[in-house]
C-alpha cells in the first residue's frame, strides 16, 4: 500500500520569501511518481509539478521546484519568491497503478 | 476551450434522495476519476474508469454508482445508501497511462439536509 504524509497542517510565509512544504511517502513499488497540487479557496485542484522516481534531476516549473530525496523518501515542494496568490492548500500525491493517493495537505498563508 | 466541467457548483438534496453529479471533459482523455473531499482532509477515490463501459471501485465506493457510456462523460450517483453524503466532489481525467497527470474539474459541493 502507498502512503503520503504531510506533517505541516499550516505554514506562514512573508511575501517574496521562499517556503518549503514537506512530503514523505512510503511505497514498495520500484517505479513511482510524485505530484504536487494547489487548491485555492475556489476548490479546483491545480497541477503544479511532477517527479518520476527514476528522474535524475529534481523537477522545476517556474517558481516551483521539487526537492526529491529518494533515500529519505521525501519529495518537498519549494516555492521561491512567494506571492499573495500562493495562499492555498497544497497536496502531495503519489501515483499508483492508475490512481493517485493524496496526503492531507498543508495550508499556506502568504502575508504582505 | 478544453477542460473539465462539473455541474452544478452547489447542490442541495433531502436525505433519502438519490442525486447525480455531472462530469464532462473535452480533452479526449481516456481515464476519468471521482474523488470525495471532506473538510480538512485530502482526496479519497470513489470510482475510476480507464475506458468506455468499464469502471473500477476506489477506496470508498459504497453508496455510490457510476456509468461510462461515452468517453466524454462520467456521471456519479450518490445513492440513499451513502451514510454521510455531504462533501465536496471532484472529477478528474487523465490522457492515458503513459501520461500520469490528472487534471481536475471545479468540483461540486453537495449538501444533504
Amino acid at each position: 500500500a502507498q502512503k503520503i504524509t504531510q506533517t505541516q497542517p499550516g505554514m506562514f510565509v512573508q511575501e517574496k520569501e521562499a517556503v518549503t512544504l514537506d512530503c514523505t511517502y512510503d511505497t514498495s513499488d520500484p517505479s513511482y511518481g510524485l505530484f504536487w497540487y494547489k487548491q485555492p479557496s475556489s476548490g479546483e485542484m491545480i497541477f503544479l509539478i511532477y517527479q518520476g522516481s527514476y528522474d535524475q534531476q529534481n523537477a522545476t516549473e517556474g517558481r516551483y521546484s521539487l526537492n526529491f530525496q529518494k533515500a529519505r523518501k521525501s519529495a518537498n515542494l519549494v516555492i521561491s519568491a512567494s506571492q499573495l496568490g500562493d495562499s492555498a492548500m497544497y497536496f502531495c500525491a503519489m501515483k499508483g497503478y492508475s490512481t493517485l493517493t493524496f496526503g492531507k495537505g498543508t495550508m499556506l498563508l502568504v502575508s504582505p | 476551450d478544453g477542460g473539465i466541467t462539473q455541474s452544478p457548483k452547489y447542490l442541495f438534496r433531502k436525505e433519502g434522495q438519490n442525486v447525480t453529479l455531472s462530469c464532462e471533459q473535452n480533452l479526449n482523455h481516456d481515464a476519468m476519476y471521482w474523488y470525495r473531499q471532506d473538510p480538512g482532509q485530502g482526496l479519497r477515490l470513489i470510482y475510476y474508469s480507464q475506458i468506455v463501459n468499464d469502471f473500477q471501485k476506489g477506496d470508498i465506493a459504497e453508496g455510490y454508482s457510476v456509468s461510462r457510456e461515452k468517453k466524454e462523460s462520467f456521471p456519479l450517483t450518490v445513492t440513499s445508501a451513502q451514510k454521510n453524503p455531504t462533501a465536496f466532489y471532484l472529477c478528474a481525467s487523465r490522457m492515458d497511462r503513459e501520461v500520469d497527470t490528472q487534471y481536475f474539474g471545479p468540483g461540486t459541493r453537495l449538501t444533504v439536509l
